[in-house]
């Protein structure tokens, strides 16, 4: 079965803490996205990138940093987390112009 | 750019009765229409979608609409179970700068009561 392994469900960092969110899937996918989800407000798009060592910013960048060192890896980094990153992050990949598939999510709390 | 409606928000159906789920776009040039379900705990499962060329698809219970004049798209779940509970996004996507652009409305959370 086809996978998008995010590798904490949930996490607790402190403000300004350096954060990393990490993101593998096993289906030789190359687009990978990550999104947040807040309630009321849907998915929103932080960074996608479409090749290796490529990334493109989505529509809410601020605050956050990608790294696409291999096909399979995508790692959403919070530079200097603050509260209001508090939220759900979702990883996803897809093939060409088809369907994402997600990954379970991170649960982020920033205190 | 695109901006995708979604109603309603929440949805309470008995058992074995339909549900519907409507959502509209804004881009004509939208080509793509994937229907995502988001169990409690889970990231969104892709269900269903829908190419531009196409007016309508079905699979078991459930089956998507689309009217390109109109802009909107429509999921149906027909014989609603409880398992069918949970969160549902409808998106919209467009090519934009050689790549494809998702856009995703914000959600429906469906009840269905036994």
């Amino acid at each position: 079965d086809v996978k998008v392994t995010q590798s904490s469900r949930y996490l607790v960092k402190r403000t300004g803490e350096k954060v990393f969110l990490e993101c593998v899937q096993d289906m030789d996918h190359e687009n990978m996205f990550w999104y947040r989800q807040d309630p009321g407000l849907g998915l929103r798009l932080i960074y996608f990138s479409y090749d290796v060592k490529m990334k493109e910013k989505g529509d809410i960048p601020e605050g956050y940093s990608v790294s696409r060192e291999k096909k399979e890896r995508f790692s959403l980094i919070l530079e200097s987390a603050s509260t209001n990153q508090t939220s759900m992050y979702l990883c996803a990949s897809s093939l060409g112009g088809g369907g994402y598939t997600f990954g379970s999510g991170t649960r982020l709390t920033v205190v | 750019g695109e901006n995708v409606e979604q109603h309603p928000s929440t949805l309470s159906v008995q058992e074995g009765d339909s549900a519907v789920i409507k959502c509209t776009y804004s881009d004509s040039a939208s080509n793509y229409f994937p229907w995502y379900k988001q169990e409690l705990g889970k990231g969104p499962q892709l269900i269903i979608d829908i190419r531009s060329n196409v007016g309508e698809k079905k699979d078991q219970r459930i089956a998507v609409t689309l009217n390109k004049t109109a802009k909107h798209f429509s999921l149906h779940i027909t014989e609603t179970q409880p398992e069918d509970s949970a969160v549902y996004f409808c998106a919209a996507s467009t090519n934009s700068g050689g790549y494809q652009k998702v856009t995703f409305g914000t959600g429906t959370k469906l009840q269905v009561i036994p």
